[in-house]
């Protein structure tokens, strides 16, 4: 079954504005991760944060975690067209000692309108 | 980081019949992952794949279903058996370069049973 819930499920938007999407999750974890997914292919890893970590910032992306809320949200800044994309949230939670094992969210539908 | 090569890149199969899906890394790995992303939703874990041992699969997935094959460190195929119009999805795999963090995605495999 799925950790994540993300929401919205769908966000448009225009070029230059912002997009925020959230992602809850229920169980401890390790770390959380954001994918970016273009049109049903691979995906691209964005950025992780550590369960330890609140704030991360890469580029435009900027990422929170709560894990007193488990929850997290990913925020584009200035968007632009080739921003549109599913984006999906993963939450490690592997008791392994090696290697991850990644839960996904049910992932949001960005589009940025030019 | 690794780079990730899946084939085929996409099928149309006719029920009843199986399909072998290759993954192959440019690097040497010990953990694989095999995720199905049905239409329109997130992916979800079909199994782990480590070199030298049997897969791991997830609840609802059986090895007679989804025979995986992991022969060396750089390579794994994914067998959808039997198949039916409920297997149309993407298939993915990704791999953990043992960071135990990100996680790299092959381009997927898209798949279309009639």
């Amino acid at each position: 079954s799925q950790q994540g819930e993300e929401d919205p499920q769908a966000l448009s938007i225009q070029e230059g504005e912002n997009a925020t999407m959230n992602c809850s999750y229920k169980t401890s974890i390790n770390n959380l991760q954001w994918y970016r997914q273009n049109s049903g292919r691979g995906l691209v890893h964005l950025i992780l944060i550590r369960s330890n970590e609140r704030e991360k910032h890469s580029g435009r992306l900027r990422v929170t975690l709560d894990t007193s809320k488990k929850s997290s949200s990913l925020l584009i800044t200035a968007s632009r067209a080739a921003d549109t994309a599913s984006y999906f949230c993963a939450t490690d939670d592997s008791q392994e000692t090696s290697g991850s094992r990644l839960t996904f969210g049910e992932g949001t539908q960005l589009t940025v309108n030019p | 980081s690794a780079v990730i090569s899946q084939k085929p890149s996409r099928d149309i199969c006719q029920r009843g019949t199986s399909l072998t899906i290759q993954c192959q890394v440019d690097s040497q790995v010990t953990m694989m992952f095999w995720y199905r992303q049905q239409p329109g939703q997130s992916l979800t874990l079909i199994a782990t794949a480590n070199q030298g041992s049997e897969a791991t699969y997830e609840s609802g997935f059986v090895i007679d279903k989804f025979p995986i094959s992991r022969p060396n460190l750089t390579f794994s195929t994914l067998t959808v058996s039997n198949m039916s119009p409920e297997d149309s999805s993407i298939y993915l795999c990704s791999v953990d370069t043992g960071s135990r963090e990100t996680q790299y995605f092959g381009p997927g495999t898209r798949l279309l049973v009639l």
